[in-house]
């Protein structure tokens, strides 16, 4: 098993532009997530997902888009970047039942100029 | 909003040494879970508690969680530099939502 895998490793853009950084995990995970990851700030929920076709909104959801049409990807949309979602985001998976046991992705750091 | 606060927020310590981090909850647990990040990757999950009272061991790490099950704590024995990283708390609270606390970054010298 591959576990969780995102891409890109790295990415730089300039503000305005937008993007979609990928996330698939191949363990049959219900729930899929994307947190973003800044100093001193510790993990904050962008948006979730509970299934094929549903999805939330998480802490800090502005500025970004997801979709879930299968179970194996969770891909998340810049739409417009802006130096303030210059961060390192992870993507991560679990079954959908307590305690949601988190296998999180290598991360994508990103930087918006 | 669940907040999970930890402390010390940084600890810099030499092999060997003992020490405790903890996790405070401003609401009771669902089920609290503790993970380990190193530099430059995910965070991996250590371990799962959910019993008030309840206490798990990881080798030298012994991790446990209070009677009124707001708070947690891990206690390395004997830190290696091994041990180095960012030790995060979490829990779902009930809503499908982990929330996170803001970690404590462990240095362990050799």
């Amino acid at each position: 098993n591959a576990g969780v895998t995102q891409t890109p490793k790295f990415q730089v853009l300039k503000t305005g532009q937008s993007m979609t950084l990928q996330c698939a995990q191949d363990m049959n995970h219900e729930y899929m997530s994307w947190y973003r990851q800044d100093p001193g700030m510790g993990l904050r929920l962008i948006h979730y997902s509970v299934g094929a076709g549903i999805t939330d909104q998480g802490e800090v959801p502005n500025g970004y888009n997801v979709s879930r049409s299968t179970t194996e990807d969770f891909p998340l949309r810049l739409l417009s970047a802006a130096p303030s979602q210059t961060s390192v985001y992870f993507c991560a998976s679990s079954y959908r039942r307590n305690p949601y046991e988190q296998y999180f992705g290598p991360g994508t750091r990103l930087t918006v100029t | 909003t669940q907040l999970l606060e930890q402390s010390p927020q940084f600890l810099s310590i030499q092999e060997g040494e003992n020490l405790t981090v903890y996790c405070n909850s401003s609401s009771v647990f669902s089920s609290l879970q503790w993970y380990r990040q190193e530099p430059g990757e995910g965070p991996v999950l250590l371990v799962t508690v959910v019993t008030g009272g309840e206490v798990k061991k990881l080798k030298r790490l012994t991790f446990q969680f209070g009677d009124a099950r707001k708070d947690s704590s891990l206690h390395i024995t004997a830190a290696q530099p091994g041990d180095t990283g960012l030790y995060l708390c979490a829990d779902e609270g009930g809503s499908e939502k982990l929330v996170f606390g803001k970690g404590t970054k462990l240095t362990v010298n050799p």
